[in-house]
Protein backbone atom coordinates (compact mmCIF):
# COMPACT_ATOMS: atom_id res chain seq x y z
CA UNK A 1 0.00 0.00 0.00
CA UNK A 2 0.85 3.84 0.00
CA UNK A 3 1.67 5.37 3.29
CA UNK A 4 3.09 9.15 3.17
CA UNK A 5 3.38 10.45 7.08
CA UNK A 6 3.54 14.66 7.97
CA UNK A 7 2.80 16.14 11.02
CA UNK A 8 -0.92 17.99 11.14
CA UNK A 9 0.47 21.19 11.91
CA UNK A 10 3.03 23.16 13.38
CA UNK A 11 3.33 26.45 15.22
CA UNK A 12 6.45 29.29 14.07
CA UNK A 13 7.36 32.46 14.88
CA UNK A 14 7.78 35.51 12.57
CA UNK A 15 11.42 35.40 11.19
CA UNK A 16 12.40 31.86 12.70
CA UNK A 17 13.17 28.88 10.95
CA UNK A 18 11.10 25.63 10.91
CA UNK A 19 11.41 22.10 9.56
CA UNK A 20 8.35 19.77 8.21
CA UNK A 21 9.41 16.18 8.27
CA UNK A 22 7.49 13.69 5.71
CA UNK A 23 8.00 9.93 5.67
CA UNK A 24 6.81 7.74 2.75
CA UNK A 25 6.51 4.04 1.90
CA UNK A 26 5.37 3.80 -1.20
CA UNK A 27 5.39 0.75 -4.46
CA UNK A 28 7.08 3.28 -7.19
CA UNK A 29 8.74 6.21 -6.81
CA UNK A 30 9.70 9.13 -8.92
CA UNK A 31 10.68 11.63 -6.95
CA UNK A 32 8.91 13.96 -3.98
CA UNK A 33 7.45 17.14 -4.39
CA UNK A 34 6.43 19.55 -1.62
CA UNK A 35 3.39 21.95 -3.15
CA UNK A 36 1.70 24.87 -0.86
CA UNK A 37 -1.49 25.56 -0.31
CA UNK A 38 -3.85 28.84 1.20
CA UNK A 39 -6.99 27.89 2.51
CA UNK A 40 -9.39 28.07 -0.23
CA UNK A 41 -7.10 27.91 -3.39
CA UNK A 42 -5.06 25.95 -5.65
CA UNK A 43 -2.09 23.80 -4.64
CA UNK A 44 1.42 25.67 -5.51
CA UNK A 45 4.73 23.85 -6.39
CA UNK A 46 7.69 24.73 -4.28
CA UNK A 47 10.20 21.94 -5.17
CA UNK A 48 11.18 18.70 -6.72
CA UNK A 49 13.81 16.03 -5.10
CA UNK A 50 14.50 12.77 -7.09
CA UNK A 51 18.18 12.54 -5.95
CA UNK A 52 19.64 12.11 -2.38
CA UNK A 53 20.30 15.35 -0.72
CA UNK A 54 19.22 18.99 -0.31
CA UNK A 55 18.21 21.50 -2.59
CA UNK A 56 17.93 25.08 -1.96
CA UNK A 57 15.30 27.68 -3.82
CA UNK A 58 15.15 30.79 -1.90
CA UNK A 59 14.08 30.33 1.61
CA UNK A 60 13.12 27.38 0.56
CA UNK A 61 14.80 23.96 0.84
CA UNK A 62 14.12 20.83 0.63
CA UNK A 63 16.02 17.54 1.29
CA UNK A 64 15.44 13.98 0.30
CA UNK A 65 17.21 10.46 1.46
CA UNK A 66 15.60 7.87 -0.43
CA UNK A 67 16.98 4.72 1.53
CA UNK A 68 15.36 5.93 4.38
CA UNK A 69 11.75 7.18 2.39
CA UNK A 70 12.65 10.52 4.19
CA UNK A 71 12.09 14.07 3.01
CA UNK A 72 11.82 17.58 4.97
CA UNK A 73 10.88 20.97 3.76
CA UNK A 74 12.90 23.85 5.70
CA UNK A 75 11.42 27.35 5.51
CA UNK A 76 13.88 29.86 6.48
CA UNK A 77 13.32 33.84 7.21
CA UNK A 78 9.43 32.68 8.16
CA UNK A 79 6.70 35.44 7.13
CA UNK A 80 3.13 35.67 8.02
CA UNK A 81 2.35 34.73 4.38
CA UNK A 82 3.76 31.74 4.78
CA UNK A 83 0.86 30.38 6.94
CA UNK A 84 -0.47 27.65 5.15
CA UNK A 85 -0.77 23.71 4.78
CA UNK A 86 2.16 22.08 3.15
CA UNK A 87 1.46 19.08 1.33
CA UNK A 88 4.55 16.19 0.77
CA UNK A 89 3.28 14.17 -2.40
CA UNK A 90 4.92 10.99 -4.06
CA UNK A 91 5.20 10.93 -7.67
CA UNK A 92 4.60 7.63 -8.91
CA UNK A 93 6.66 5.77 -11.74
CA UNK A 94 5.69 6.82 -15.78
CA UNK A 95 3.75 3.52 -16.01
CA UNK A 96 1.24 5.09 -13.62
CA UNK A 97 1.20 7.93 -15.34
CA UNK A 98 3.59 10.20 -12.68
CA UNK A 99 0.02 10.55 -10.48
CA UNK A 100 0.99 12.39 -7.18
CA UNK A 101 0.04 10.41 -4.01
CA UNK A 102 0.03 13.27 -1.21
CA UNK A 103 0.26 13.39 2.35
CA UNK A 104 -2.29 14.92 4.48
CA UNK A 105 -0.64 17.99 4.93
CA UNK A 106 0.81 19.85 7.40
CA UNK A 107 -1.16 23.28 8.79
CA UNK A 108 1.66 25.80 9.35
CA UNK A 109 0.84 29.06 11.38
CA UNK A 110 3.23 31.73 11.77
CA UNK A 111 2.91 34.38 14.68
CA UNK A 112 4.11 37.46 15.19
CA UNK B 1 -5.25 31.71 -19.96
CA UNK B 2 -2.24 31.27 -17.86
CA UNK B 3 -3.32 28.58 -15.36
CA UNK B 4 -5.96 25.94 -15.18
CA UNK B 5 -9.47 26.40 -14.88
CA UNK B 6 -11.89 24.96 -13.54
CA UNK B 7 -15.96 25.35 -13.63
CA UNK B 8 -18.11 26.43 -11.15
CA UNK B 9 -16.32 27.14 -8.91
CA UNK B 10 -18.73 26.02 -6.15
CA UNK B 11 -21.53 23.46 -6.73
CA UNK B 12 -24.25 22.77 -4.18
CA UNK B 13 -26.36 19.81 -5.19
CA UNK B 14 -29.45 17.50 -3.95
CA UNK B 15 -28.81 14.12 -3.03
CA UNK B 16 -29.35 12.10 -6.24
CA UNK B 17 -28.61 15.08 -8.80
CA UNK B 18 -26.27 14.77 -11.24
CA UNK B 19 -22.91 17.54 -11.44
CA UNK B 20 -21.22 17.82 -14.49
CA UNK B 21 -17.38 20.35 -13.28
CA UNK B 22 -15.50 21.47 -15.68
CA UNK B 23 -11.27 21.46 -16.23
CA UNK B 24 -9.95 23.55 -18.80
CA UNK B 25 -5.83 22.87 -18.87
CA UNK B 26 -2.94 24.57 -19.68
CA UNK B 27 -2.21 25.17 -23.88
CA UNK B 28 -0.49 22.38 -25.02
CA UNK B 29 -0.49 20.29 -21.28
CA UNK B 30 -0.31 16.38 -22.45
CA UNK B 31 -1.13 15.01 -19.43
CA UNK B 32 -4.35 15.46 -16.95
CA UNK B 33 -5.15 14.57 -13.11
CA UNK B 34 -7.96 14.63 -11.74
CA UNK B 35 -7.92 15.04 -7.55
CA UNK B 36 -10.44 14.74 -4.89
CA UNK B 37 -9.46 16.81 -1.77
CA UNK B 38 -11.68 16.56 1.67
CA UNK B 39 -11.47 18.89 4.11
CA UNK B 40 -8.25 19.13 6.51
CA UNK B 41 -6.84 16.27 3.79
CA UNK B 42 -4.52 15.70 1.46
CA UNK B 43 -5.82 15.61 -2.03
CA UNK B 44 -6.34 11.86 -3.53
CA UNK B 45 -5.42 10.60 -6.72
CA UNK B 46 -8.94 9.96 -8.98
CA UNK B 47 -8.03 9.37 -12.69
CA UNK B 48 -5.38 10.45 -15.42
CA UNK B 49 -5.62 11.31 -18.71
CA UNK B 50 -2.71 11.15 -21.72
CA UNK B 51 -4.01 13.19 -24.57
CA UNK B 52 -7.53 12.16 -24.77
CA UNK B 53 -6.39 8.76 -23.93
CA UNK B 54 -7.95 7.73 -19.94
CA UNK B 55 -5.06 5.48 -19.11
CA UNK B 56 -5.65 5.44 -15.34
CA UNK B 57 -9.07 5.38 -13.59
CA UNK B 58 -8.06 3.42 -10.36
CA UNK B 59 -9.06 6.28 -8.12
CA UNK B 60 -12.51 6.51 -8.99
CA UNK B 61 -14.54 5.55 -5.94
CA UNK B 62 -17.63 3.93 -7.42
CA UNK B 63 -18.77 3.74 -11.48
CA UNK B 64 -21.26 6.92 -10.36
CA UNK B 65 -17.81 8.65 -11.46
CA UNK B 66 -17.39 8.96 -15.04
CA UNK B 67 -14.24 11.32 -16.94
CA UNK B 68 -13.87 12.54 -20.62
CA UNK B 69 -11.35 14.24 -22.20
CA UNK B 70 -12.67 13.78 -25.75
CA UNK B 71 -10.07 16.00 -28.25
CA UNK B 72 -7.45 15.55 -25.22
CA UNK B 73 -8.03 19.24 -24.10
CA UNK B 74 -10.88 20.32 -21.94
CA UNK B 75 -11.94 17.39 -19.15
CA UNK B 76 -15.07 16.96 -17.59
CA UNK B 77 -15.57 14.76 -14.56
CA UNK B 78 -18.99 13.87 -14.32
CA UNK B 79 -20.98 12.17 -10.77
CA UNK B 80 -24.29 10.75 -11.35
CA UNK B 81 -27.14 9.95 -8.01
CA UNK B 82 -25.03 12.31 -5.93
CA UNK B 83 -24.04 11.17 -2.56
CA UNK B 84 -23.50 12.89 0.81
CA UNK B 85 -19.79 11.49 0.79
CA UNK B 86 -19.07 13.13 -2.48
CA UNK B 87 -19.13 16.40 -1.20
CA UNK B 88 -15.36 17.64 -0.86
CA UNK B 89 -12.87 20.20 -3.69
CA UNK B 90 -12.38 18.28 -6.99
CA UNK B 91 -9.18 19.79 -8.24
CA UNK B 92 -7.88 19.31 -11.49
CA UNK B 93 -4.05 19.58 -12.69
CA UNK B 94 -2.09 19.64 -15.75
CA UNK B 95 1.29 18.76 -17.05
CA UNK B 96 3.60 18.79 -19.91
CA UNK B 97 4.42 15.60 -19.76
CA UNK B 98 4.19 11.91 -17.49
CA UNK B 99 5.95 12.74 -14.23
CA UNK B 100 6.56 16.69 -14.31
CA UNK B 101 5.24 19.16 -12.59
CA UNK B 102 1.84 19.52 -12.08
CA UNK B 103 -0.01 22.80 -11.77
CA UNK B 104 -3.51 23.25 -10.30
CA UNK B 105 -6.71 24.74 -10.66
CA UNK B 106 -8.51 26.44 -8.04
CA UNK B 107 -10.62 23.34 -7.73
CA UNK B 108 -14.51 23.12 -7.68
CA UNK B 109 -15.93 23.06 -4.48
CA UNK B 110 -18.87 20.55 -3.99
CA UNK B 111 -21.83 20.49 -1.74
CA UNK B 112 -24.29 17.71 -1.35
CA UNK B 113 -27.11 18.23 0.94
Amino acid sequence: GQNIDQPTEMTATEGAIVQINCTYQTSGFNGLFWYQQHAGEAPTFLSYNVLDGLEEKGRFSSFLSRSKGYSYLLLKELQMKDSASYLCAVGMIYNQGGKLIFGQGTELSVKP
Amino acid sequence: GAGVSQSPRYKVAKRGQDVALRCDPISGHVSLFWYQQALGQGPEFLTYFQNEAQLDKSGLPSDRFFAERPEGSVSTLKIQRTQQEDSAVYLCASSQGRGDEQFFGPGTRLTVL
